[in-house]
């Protein structure tokens, strides 16, 4: 079975980067497309980017330049970092496997806060 | 971007009935219309994929459709286990764009 887990701190203060680990288990982060997703408090849903079996990445551009993701094969891990966090940065964020849509972490909630 | 325009934002109803929930695009999708089901605490669940297709495991009273810009998801006899948010998803087009959600509860 395809199970993905979001890890990270879940308080990061205003200025500083957010850092997250999506593990992926019973499926290869080689093959397909790895995403991440946020929800806001109030509910808004917005898809961030994603990462592709080839290692390829695409962002939304409402990001700009303050996402990254990237992955680790070995691990079979991929990762979310956000720069320049803000309070309007605070909301959960779940990885999903992509395209599909089908698999999803369980979401870790992030607050951005002094 | 895409706008994918939801609506209603609540919809309350009772056990029983039969509920609609509709997504107007900004732009052509197709078919590329996915509807997602989220329950407090839990993370979204796949209902509809290709805009008409149940996914796997989802009850049959579920149904999804289209009618040019427009894509419905429909309950038929809503049960307690329904009672959501619903969401829906255009993947034809990066940035991907969700609408605004759908809170379904008992009237």
């Amino acid at each position: 079975e395809v199970q993905l887990q979001e890890s990270g701190p879940g308080l990061v203060k205003p200025s500083q980067s957010l850092s997250l680990t999506c593990s992926v288990t019973g499926y290869s982060i080689t093959s397909n497309y790895w995403g991440w997703i946020r929800k806001f408090p109030g509910n808004k849903m917005e898809w961030m980017g994603y990462i592709s079996y080839s290692g390829s990445t695409s962002y939304n551009p409402s990001l700009k330049s303050r996402i990254s993701i990237t992955r680790d094969t070995s691990k079979n891990q991929f990762f979310l970092q956000l720069n320049s966090v803000t309070t309007e940065d605070t909301a959960t964020y779940y990885c999903a496997r992509q395209y599909y849509f089908d698999y999803w972490g369980q979401g870790v909630m992030v607050t951005v806060s002094s | 971007d895409i706008q994918m325009t939801q609506s209603p934002s609540s919809l309350p109803a009772s056990l029983g009935d039969r509920v609609t929930i509709t997504c107007r695009a900004s732009q052509d999708i197709g078919n590329y219309l996915r509807w997602f089901q989220q329950k407090p605490g839990k993370s979204p669940r796949l209902m509809i994929y290709g805009a008409t297709n149940l996914a796997a495991g989802v009850p049959s009273r579920f149904s999804g459709s289209r009618s040019g810009s427009d894509y419905s998801l429909t309950i038929n006899s809503l049960e307690s286990e329904d009672m959501a948010i619903y969401y829906c998803l255009q993947h034809n087009e990066y940035p991907l764009t969700f609408g605004s959600g759908t809170k379904l509860e008992i009237k």
